[in-house]
């Protein structure tokens, strides 16, 4: 099994830039996390689907931050506009049903300037 | 929200010793996890711990549970190089399927 597996791995963008992050779970997991760590605020759980519906989005900073998972296999995280303060690592996990342990990706490391 | 409060922050130990991290947490939970994280790299899971469970190992790691002082410690025996990573509990309560990280250790091993 390929893992999770999120790209970009690095992306630099300007302020006010669109920038979209993208996610693929591990096949046959039923549940889809989005992630984002910084220094200041660790590990932060921003939104997760069960099933490919959004169970929980209260993590979610603000409007300007939305998520979809338009089918099993794929989601995506955007930004827009992006601001410097969104600089950070983005993960990506997922876990079957049934279990807690999840499945985290390498994650993307954005910097906004 | 409920969050896993690690210490220390940062542990250096001489390769071979064995390190010990805590974390305390503040409400009920349904199981608390393990997990290492290597410079540049995705969480990996360690290991899960049941609420009803005082103690597990897998290989050369330890994990208890103390429910009644709600904290958790991860050992880890015989360190080796490859396990310098930062290390975060994650909790699960009832309910949902979300986990809440916490702080996490900085594990350096010196060779």
């Amino acid at each position: 099994d390929a893992g999770v597996i999120q790209s970009p791995r690095h992306e630099v963008t300007e302020m006010g830039q669109e920038v979209t992050l993208r996610c693929k779970p591990i096949s046959g997991h039923n549940s889809l996390f989005w992630y984002r760590q910084t220094m200041m605020r660790g590990l932060e759980l921003l939104i997760y689907f069960n099933n490919n519906v959004p169970i929980d989005d209260s993590g979610m900073p603000e409007d300007r931050f939305s998520a979809k998972m338009p089918n099993a296999s794929f989601s995506t995280l955007k930004i827009q506009p992006s601001e410097p303060r969104d600089s950070a690592v983005y993960f990506c996990a997922s876990n079957p049903s049934g279990t807690d342990t999840q499945y985290f990706g390498p994650g993307t490391r954005l910097t906004v300037l | 929200s409920q969050q896993g409060e690690e210490d220390p922050q940062a542990l250096s130990i001489q390769e071979g010793e064995n390190a010990t991290m805590n974390c305390s947490y503040k409400t009920s939970i349904n199981n608390l996890q393990w997990y290492r994280q290597n410079s540049g790299r995705g969480l990996v899971h360690l290991i899960l711990i049941r609420s009803n469970e005082r103690e597990k190992h897998s290989g050369r790691l330890r994990v208890t549970l103390d429910t009644s002082k709600k904290s958790s410690s991860l050992l880890i025996t015989a360190s080796r190089a490859a396990d310098t990573a930062s290390y975060f509990c994650a909790l699960a309560n009832f309910g949902n399927e979300k986990l809440t990280f916490g702080t996490g250790t900085r594990l350096t091993i010196i060779p």
